[in-house]
């Protein structure tokens, strides 16, 4: 398994303004995932970072709204941009340590207002 | 098109009152499915992976299986604090690597 951590946990954010949430990892992995989990709602894959190159993007997501970095094996940030009350959701971030498994950080609570 | 679809939405128990929750899917080629428990603020925290229709895995009071349309999680004398959202994911061949699919998950209370 892996240790996670995000920040910042939670936050509350104006329309228009964007946020950028950090996460990271105790140790180096290859995979690293963005989900977001609107109420209600199922997680969903919004992007795969991969390091050294750019992140894939899933179907409805898109890098102008979401840009993503992956700077090394270990720190991953996920920007969300032009916000609206419809990014109020809890984005979390995601690893796979070389199986099928992944393990979720805490999570952000993002809510826009 | 893959989905997950997870029953019941809530269950409440008493403490000691088996039962089980189902996860079925309906996905082009099963790679896996996942089992995350979720407690409140927090983020899923992995529980099994099952990969092949008969296999099993245990866990303290949970036990999970898995057939060629649906898992189920099975809780045998339930404690409160097994109180959590329990989710189930599948990952498919041929999809995005890493692409989990989740279903909405069943919010499990038990009481004492």
């Amino acid at each position: 398994s892996a240790v996670i951590s995000q920040k910042p946990s939670r936050d509350i954010c104006q329309r228009g303004t964007s946020l950028t949430i950090q996460c990271q990892v105790d140790s180096q992995v290859t995979m690293m995932f963005w989900y977001r989990q609107q109420p209600g709602q199922s997680l969903t894959l919004i992007a795969t970072a991969n390091q050294g190159s750019e992140a894939t993007y899933e179907s409805g997501f898109v890098i102008d709204k979401f840009p993503i970095s992956r700077p090394n094996l270990t720190f991953s940030t996920l920007t969300v941009s032009n916000m609206s009350p419809e990014d109020s959701s809890i984005y979390l971030c995601s690893v796979s340590t070389g199986f099928d498994e992944q393990y979720f950080g805490p999570g952000t609570r993002l809510t826009v207002t | 098109e893959d989905q997950v679809t997870q029953s019941p939405e809530a269950l409440r128990l008493q403490e000691g009152e088996s039962s089980s929750l189902n996860c079925s899917y309906t996905v082009s080629g099963l790679r896996g499915l996942f089992w995350y428990r979720q407690d409140p603020g927090k983020g899923p925290e992995f529980l099994f992976t099952l990969y092949s229709a008969g296999e099993e895995k245990e866990k303290e009071r949970l036990k999970a299986t898995l057939t060629k349309k649906e898992s189920f999680l099975h809780i045998t004398a339930p404690k409160p604090e097994d109180s959590a959202t329990y989710l189930c994911a599948v990952l498919v061949y041929g999809g995005s690597q890493g692409n989990l699919i989740f279903g909405k998950g069943t919010k499990l209370s038990v009481k004492p």
